[in-house]
């Protein structure tokens, strides 16, 4: 069974571009969500897809985007990139309501020149 | 969610227990204590959970105190692969469909596990 799966695993952009990131859940989970980690620092929530909707939305701008798939997948678009939003990002899937543990992938790496 | 304290830095020796302390003094009643680790360039893992009652599983123990406000997790036996950041989370737990409630990571405690 494979666990969360992150593509691509680095991605170098530089300011003012877009990225897409995807996202596919564990097996059998149906609720995504995305966190941002900054180097040195713990993961921020972006935000949670749920039924193909966002249901929760951390402190992040409008410049962060997200898409859930049918098949639950996901995934995270940045608009107008900024130096700032190099990071890891880490996608997480749980199955809503029944599970105390998010299982998370392994990230991909922006670098924003 | 209740806001965690946790020391930055521990170091522990190979095969000696490593017991990770964690201060959630503003916990609510509802919310479980959370563990999570991540290796350097991983993703989070889940490690144990946790409400009232002292928990162990495979991974570690987790001791709360009475009062819950705070706890400390037990590595028994500590690796050299067990070298991670250790996130203590608190959190309510999810109570319906399309309400999985995120987690909230603070700096976390570095342990880095000494041969």
């Amino acid at each position: 069974d494979a666990g969360v799966t992150q593509s691509p695993t680095h991605l170098i952009k530089t300011r003012g571009q877009q990225v897409t990131l995807r996202c596919s859940p564990k097996s059998g989970h149906d609720t995504v969500s995305w966190y941002q980690q900054a180097l040195g620092q713990g993961p921020q929530f972006i935000f949670q897809y749920y039924e193909e909707e966002e249901r929760q939305r951390g402190n992040f701008p409008d410049r962060f985007s997200g898409h859930q798939f049918p098949n639950y997948s996901s995934e995270l678009n940045v608009n107008a990139l900024l130096l700032g939003d190099s990071a890891l990002y880490l996608c997480a899937s749980i199955i809503t309501g029944q599970s105390n543990e998010q299982f998370f992938g392994p990230g991909t790496r922006l670098t924003v020149l | 969610d209740a806001k965690t304290t946790q020391p930055p830095s521990m170091d522990c020796a190979e095969g000696r227990a490593a017991n990770l302390p964690c201060n959630h003094s503003t916990i609510s009643g509802n919310e479980y204590v959370y563990w999570y680790r991540q290796i350097h360039s991983q993703g989070p893992q889940y490690i144990i959970h946790g409400l009232k009652n002292n928990e162990t599983n495979e991974m570690a123990s987790l001791i709360i105190t009475e009062d819950r406000k705070s706890s400390t997790l037990i590595l028994p036996h500590a690796t050299l692969r067990d070298t991670a950041v250790y996130y203590c989370i608190v959190r309510a737990f999810p109570i319906s469909s399309g309400s999985a409630r995120q987690l909230t990571f603070g700096s976390g405690t570095q342990l880095t596990v000494l041969p």
